[in-house]
């Protein structure tokens, strides 16, 4: 149990479906990520929520729209998307985004294939 | 720009003898450095960090890192691995000011322990 909660943990969709991933924190933090992991790269940071408002989007394509409606849930939409971004999803959350240092604690992730 | 590299793609060890998993960074400031683990199929779980003081830090299941400014490293060490110690170790480092908690991680290491 890590205290960020993502669901489906496996998702298989087609190029032109629309569907969602949902993550939830229970550590009452302010901060919300979405990272991905792709095979043989870095994790890339996606975008940052600080007490529900976006404070970063890392030249990310429109194909993906995060959500964040409150502090404890955030979703990641996704629409017409390409295989390439069949990966690894990564939800985290931390205290405080303002505050360098604060340990970012992630979830189980979801497990993307678009075919 | 602030950067983290892992030299090595894995690390063969035996049960029972020491392992060190490698880090070196380039950030300007005084950087704060984060060690995660990856078990197969799971999310990434949080290990240590430096923030600042005691250049040697303790974390979970056993594990240190010693923090060098004038080598710009974080080196993961435990004294003793064991076969679960198998999994895929990230390094990460966040600027200290203007970062949003994000976390620049390293490509990871492999670490394989044989029984």
């Amino acid at each position: 149990e890590t205290g960020v909660t993502q669901t489906p943990r496996h998702l298989v969709m087609g190029m032109t479906n629309k569907k969602s991933l949902k993550c939830e924190q229970h550590l009452g933090h302010n901060a919300m990520y979405w990272y991905k992991q792709s095979a043989k790269k870095p994790l890339e940071l996606m975008f940052v929520y600080s007490l529900e408002e976006r404070v970063e989007n890392n030249s990310v394509p429109s194909r993906f729209s995060p959500e964040c409606p409150n502090s404890s849930h955030l979703f990641l939409h996704l629409h017409t998307l390409q295989p390439e971004d069949s990966a690894l999803y990564l939800c985290a959350s931390s205290q405080d985004a303002l505050l360098s240092g604060n340990t970012i604690y992630f979830g189980e992730g979801s497990w993307l294939t678009v075919v | 720009a602030q950067s983290v590299a892992q030299p090595e793609d894995q690390v063969n060890v035996a049960e029972g003898n020491p392992l060190t998993v490698k880090c070196t960074y380039s950030v300007s400031g005084n950087p704060y450095l984060f060690w995660y683990v990856q078990y197969p199929n799971r999310g990434l779980q949080f290990l240590l960090k430096y923030i600042t003081g005691d250049n040697l830090v303790k974390g979970s299941y056993g594990f240190e890192a010693e923090f060098n400014k004038s080598q710009t490293s974080f080196h993961l060490k435990k004294p003793s691995a064991l076969v679960s110690d198998s999994a895929l170790y990230f390094c990460a480092v966040s600027p200290p000011t203007d970062s949003w908690g994000k976390l620049q991680f390293g490509a990871g290491t492999q670490v394989v322990v044989t029984p």
